[in-house]
């Protein structure tokens, strides 16, 4: 089946530093999107992405659909403490099951203020 | 526009019970995923519904059910519950495109 390799699995952060994270699928997939979950809550969805090539932001997120349809990119610039949460990459891929969703491991954000 | 609720929010249950979890989407949503979230296994897809069809299945054995009602609310049953079974289960709800937006899930616990 599909699988989705998301990377780094935690990162540890100052205020005020950029982050990037990103997502490899060994299979093209026509859908991206970007959550973020926070303790006790369920993924809040924070940007999609339907078109490869295409770079959409949301404040201070921007993500990119890769150009291979095999990856994806999420950048949060100059983060803040509310950033802290766990982000997950989520593809929606060709074939049968099109309304499925095949989601990453997840990176653990923390930011210290 | 309310978000999707699910219903209770926390559950304890026994070893051999069964039990019944249930998701009202965003309105005028019509599809309805259920996912079980684990601390190991991440986030996997249970089913999905659409206008009170399954048209998605995940691979989880036949102990895990759902159904979804014609007023596009869903109910999603484990019974022969094991330990393993615990987990967070969410669900989410998809109106256009492939964009869902989840609720806060039930936290299952299993003893």
């Amino acid at each position: 089946g599909q699988q989705l390799n998301q990377s780094p699995q935690s990162m540890f952060i100052q205020e005020g530093e950029d982050v990037s994270m990103n997502c490899t699928s060994s299979s093209i997939f026509n859908t991206w999107l970007w959550y973020k979950q926070e303790p006790g809550e369920g993924p809040v969805l924070l940007i999609a992405l339907y078109k490869a090539g295409e770079l959409t932001s949301n404040g201070r997120l921007t993500a990119q659909f890769g150009i291979t349809r095999k990856d994806s990119f999420l950048n949060i610039s100059a983060s803040i403490p509310s950033d802290v949460g766990i982000y997950f990459c989520a593809g929606q891929g060709s074939g049968g099951s099109n309304y499925k969703l095949t989601f990453g491991k997840g990176t653990l954000l923390t930011v210290n203020p | 526009k309310a978000g999707v609720t699910q219903t209770p929010r926390y559950l304890i249950k026994t070893r051999g019970q069964q039990v019944t979890l249930s998701c009202s989407p965003i309105s005028g949503h019509r599809s309805v995923s259920w996912y079980q979230q684990t601390p190991g296994q991440g986030l996997q897809f249970l089913f999905e519904y659409f206008s009170e069809t399954q048209r998605n299945k995940g691979n989880f054995p036949g102990r895990f059910s759902g159904r979804q009602f014609s007023n596009s609310r869903s109910e999603m049953n484990v019974s022969t519950l094991e330990l393993g079974d615990s987990a967070l289960y969410l669900c989410a709800s998809s109106g256009k495109m492939y964009e869902q937006y989840f609720g806060p899930g039930t936290r299952l616990t299993v003893t």
